[in-house]
């Protein structure tokens, strides 16, 4: 069986940091990008940040550049989101997915992530 | 920045009704459009991609149509578990953008 899992999120302050985890069962996923995709509560589908099978190319909404960095460690079949400099707004859901054709065919269960004093 | 714009952003619909969920680029995107489903408190899930191949396990009841601007997602005849939430992402280029999304109640 396919599937992503993500790990990491909970409740941080703001202004502090978070280390977000995907891991990849059933498949390889560094043959694949992977993409971070955010939902706040009661909200949209946004797309946080990307990067490719091989790490070297890497890509960030504008919400969270300088600020988040996408990762991978194709040893551990694992990408990771670190996040610093947390705010209210970065309050949501977070799921990892796997790109495909343009699509993002395979996704984790989520992640939360709550920034508040 | 590539703006996409669904609509409705809800329609009421009985079962076996047909549904249709248009999607507009603010640029052209050729078919670099997907679709997914989301159901409350579940990851989304692909429907479509190349705005017109159906996902692996997806009915047929689904369709896309479209290119350049102007997409369709097409549900043929409403079943109960299709009541959910639709979004359109584009895929033409970084940012990659959703629309806001088309809730079928």
């Amino acid at each position: 069986q396919v599937y992503l899992v993500e790990s990491g999120g909970g409740v941080v302050q703001p202004g502090r940091s978070l280390r977000l985890s995907c891991a990849a069962s059933g498949f390889t996923l560094s043959e694949h990008g992977v993409k971070w995709v955010r939902q706040a509560p009661g909200k949209g589908l946004e797309w946080v940040a990307a990067i490719s099978y091989d790490g070297r190319n890497k890509y960030y909404a504008d919400s969270v550049k300088g600020r988040f960095t996408i990762s991978r460690d194709n040893s551990r079949n694992t990408v990771d989101l670190q996040m610093n400099s947390l705010r209210g707004d970065d309050t949501a859901v977070y799921y990892c997915a796997k790109g495909s054709m343009g699509g993002l065919d395979v996704w984790g269960q989520g992640t939360t992530v709550i920034v508040s004093s | 920045d590539i703006q996409m714009t669904q609509s409705p952003s809800s329609v009421s619909a009985s079962v076996g009704d047909r549904v249709t969920i248009t999607c507009r680029a603010s640029q052209g995107i050729r078919s670099w459009l997907a679709w997914y489903q989301q159901k409350p408190g579940r990851a989304p899930e692909l429907l479509i991609y190349g705005a017109s191949t159906l996902q692996n396990g997806v009915p047929s009841r689904f369709s896309g149509s479209g290119s350049g601007t102007d997409f369709t997602l097409t549900i043929s005849s409403l079943q109960p578990e299709d009541f959910a939430t639709y979004y359109c992402q584009q895929a033409n280029s970084f940012p990659l953008t959703f629309g806001g999304g088309t809730k079928v109640e």
